[in-house]
């Protein structure tokens, strides 16, 4: 099956500052999204980005899927970006996402 | 937005009891799918659906089954709980692929625990 490596395991950060994390893949995909789990377990679906670059307010996203990988940065983050960032990927021919063990991000005041 | 609810928070079962957990959404979709979440396992999936009175095996379909009788809801049953059920259970429903935006939407999550 395929792989999913997510990129720093932990992240700790001061307010204010930008991130980058980051998702490699070993196969090609067919959607790839990126989700954030707050410290209350919510999983909040960020981006669905199978290719090509997003932005939503601080938050943006670039996948480059011949190259088999994605990143999501965060510019000036706030307390309330803390928590754990999932990558999660479809390869083609399956009917299913396969989750990273994602980043842990604490962001301190 | 999309709102998916899970009929319990927090659960507590005994060892052998029979347990159903709930999952409704409002959004019509037609996917839907049933997570658990553990420390150093990360998601793993146990079934999913694509229709009503439809179903498939995830990745870890043992000792579980489910139920879709009708499209908003999808249920996750324990025919005989056991510890190493103990465990963060996540449902989440998402769009056909041919709506060409899979988004994936998840519930507020059941931490379910075995005794």
């Amino acid at each position: 099956g395929i792989q999913v490596e997510q990129s720093p395991p932990d992240l700790i950060l001061q307010e204010g500052a930008n991130s980058t994390l980051r998702c490699n893949f070993s196969d090609s995909v067919n959607n790839l999204q990126w989700f954030h789990q707050n410290p209350w377990g919510q999983l909040i679906n960020l981006f669905y980005i199978p290719s090509g670059t997003k932005q939503n307010g601080r938050l943006s996203a670039t996948t480059v899927a011949t190259e088999r990988y994605s990143l999501l940065y965060i510019s000036s983050s706030q307390t309330t970006d803390s928590g754990v960032y999932f990558c999660a990927v479809e390869y083609q021919g399956a009917q299913k996402l396969v989750f990273g063990q994602g980043t842990r991000l604490t962001i301190n005041p | 937005d999309v709102k998916v609810t899970q009929s319990s928070r927090y659960l507590v079962k005994r060892t052998g009891e029979k347990v159903f957990l709930e999952c409704v959404q409002d959004m019509d979709h037609e996917n839907m799918f049933w997570y658990r979440q553990d420390p150093g396992l990360g998601l793993r999936l146990i079934y999913f659906s694509y229709d009503v009175k439809m179903k498939e095996k995830g990745d870890i379909p043992e000792g579980y089954s489910v139920s879709r009788e009708k499209k908003e809801r999808f249920s996750l049953i324990l025919e005989s709980a056991s510890t190493n059920q103990t465990s963060m259970y996540l449902c989440a429903s998402s769009l056909p692929r041919s709506y060409l935006d899979e988004k994936l939407f998840f519930g507020s999550g059941t931490q379910l625990s075995v005794l």
